[in-house]
C-alpha cells in the first residue's frame, strides 16, 4: 500500500472554478503536512504546509483530518498560471517525507 | 544566491557505466537528500544525511551510494548503472526541524 494516494486527475477545469483535491495517508503517526506544486519538467516547490486548524494563502485553503487522514486543497477562482501537479507530501519523522504521485490539474481559458 | 544547484543537466549512461551527480547548496541546509521520480509515481527517497558526516539509506537505496563531502554537497553514485535507474533525480535540502523541503532542478538520467 502506497504512504499518499491521490487521484492523478486529470482535473480540467474553466478559468474561475472552484476545484479540490484530496490525498490520503496511510501512517497515522505522520507529523507534518505540506501540498507542493510541480510544473512540466520542474522541481517541486513547496506551495503551502497544512496545519491541524486548516489555513488560508490567497486564493488556496488547505485542510487536514487527522482522524481519517486525509489533506485536501481547495483552489478558488482558478487562473491559467494554476496549471500544474499538485503533489500531497507527509513527513513521518525528521527526515522521511512521503510523496504522493501527484493531481495534474488543466486550466483552460 | 543559487539556492540548491544540480549537476549535470542531462546524461546518458551505456549499462555498467558510473557516474556521479552532484549537488550544491549555499542556503545552509543541515540537512540534504536524493530522490529520484518515475513517471506515475510520487518522489522516492534514495538516501539522506541529516547533518555534515552522516548519510542513511532511504526508501530505495540499492545500486546507488552517496558521500556528504561538505555542510554544502551531497554526490550520489551510480556504480554499475542499469536500465531501470533511468529516472529523473532530485536533490532538496533542509534547515531543520519542521522545516519544508527546496530541491534543486533535478538531474535527467538515461541508461541504455
Amino acid at each position: 500500500r502506497k504512504e499518499v494516494e491521490q487521484d492523478p486527475g486529470p482535473f480540467n477545469v474553466p478559468e474561475g472554478a472552484t476545484v479540490a483535491f484530496n490525498c490520503t495517508y496511510s501512517n497515522s503517526a505522520s507529523q507534518s503536512f505540506f501540498w507542493y506544486r510541480q510544473d512540466c519538467r520542474k522541481e517541486p516547490k513547496l506551495l503551502m504546509s497544512v496545519y491541524s486548524s486548516g489555513n488560508e494563502d490567497g486564493r488556496f485553503t488547505a485542510q487536514l483530518n487527522r482522524a481519517s487522514q486525509y489533506i485536501s486543497l481547495l483552489i478558488r477562482d482558478s487562473k491559467l498560471s494554476d496549471s500544474a501537479t499538485y503533489l500531497c507530501v507527509v513527513r513521518y519523522n525528521f527526515n522521511k517525507f512521503y510523496f504522493g504521485s501527484g493531481t495534474k490539474l488543466n486550466v483552460k481559458p | 544566491n543559487a539556492g540548491v544547484t544540480q549537476t549535470p543537466k542531462f546524461q546518458v549512461l551505456k549499462t555498467g557505466q558510473s557516474m556521479t551527480l552532484q549537488c550544491a547548496q549555499d542556503m545552509n541546509h543541515n540537512s540534504m537528500y536524493w530522490y529520484r521520480q518515475d513517471p506515475g509515481m510520487g518522489l522516492r527517497l534514495i538516501y539522506y544525511s541529516a547533518s555534515e558526516g552522516t548519510t542513511d539509506k532511504g526508501e530505495v537505496p540499492n545500486g546507488y551510494n552517496v558521500s556528504r563531502l561538505n555542510k554544502r554537497e551531497f554526490s550520489l553514485r551510480l556504480e554499475s548503472a542499469a536500465p531501470s535507474q533511468t529516472s529523473v533525480y532530485f536533490c532538496a535540502g533542509k534547515r531543520g526541524a519542521g522545516e519544508t523541503q527546496y530541491f534543486g532542478p533535478g538531474t535527467r538520467l538515461l541508461v541504455l
